[in-house]
């Protein structure tokens, strides 16, 4: 499967534990994307990446937020303190990045639930 | 900062037509998209117009784009209970005329009844 992978599909943890999601794109695309998703909501921006610069992040992404991709391929975002209101589903997306319609189209991946207690 | 709007629910019948709209305020869109997604799956791109496109067809799809009021339909014919799902209707944020990230609206719901 050459989709993009997300990895674990579900966490459980307690409120101030620290978590750390992975995300694998489709090889070769250059551009990575990190968006939240609550219930009844649709996704939220967080971040994205071009190669290994993270070229944008969103007013949602606090200081307990971090994203990396070191080597350009794939990413992680990293929750420090966790909080109740952190509970959703963290969504991973991938593109080529190249100029015109296909190179914008962003392939999602199954996304990691986090649940919070 | 950018929106994007769309009606919560819609309800047809397996067979007719399903029409669902979505307005967005970013006057320097380029690209929007239609996503879709299946209870527990994950986001699936339907298809995407460029903006200084009116219409695509695509098999059963077809988009429409009035740019002038900044509205964006989708239409599934001939609707099966197999797209009874939620169709998120998404803007691509421009960025140095590539594209950044999505803004989504909060999806409608499409059910089919058979």
């Amino acid at each position: 499967d050459t989709g993009v992978s997300q990895n674990p599909r579900h966490k459980i943890t307690k409120r101030g534990q620290n978590v750390t999601f992975r995300c694998d794109p489709i090889s070769e695309h250059n551009r990575l994307y990190w968006y939240r998703q609550t219930l009844g909501q649709g996704p939220e921006f967080l971040t994205y990446f071009q190669n290994e610069a993270q070229l944008e992040k969103s007013r949602l992404l606090s200081d307990r937020f971090s994203a990396e991709r070191p080597k350009g391929s794939f990413s992680t975002l990293e929750i420090q303190r966790t909080e109740q209101g952190d509970s959703a589903m963290y969504l991973c997306a991938s593109s080529s990045g190249l100029a015109g319609g296909l190179g914008n189209e962003q392939f999602f991946g199954p996304g990691t639930r986090l649940t919070v207690l | 900062g950018e929106d994007v709007e769309q009606s919560l629910f819609l309800s047809v019948r397996e067979g007719d037509s399903s029409v669902i709209n979505c307005t967005y305020t970013d006057s320097s869109s380029t690209y929007l998209y239609w996503y879709k997604q299946e209870p527990g799956a994950g986001l699936q791109l339907l298809t995407y117009i460029f903006s200084n496109m009116d219409m695509k067809q695509d098999q059963r799809l077809t988009v429409l784009l009035n740019k002038k009021d900044k509205h964006l339909s989708l239409r599934i014919a001939d609707t099966q209970t197999g797209d009874s799902a939620i169709y998120f209707c998404a803007d691509g944020v421009e960025d140095g005329g590539s594209q950044g990230n999505l803004i989504f609206g909060k999806g409608t719901k499409l059910s089919v009844k058979p």
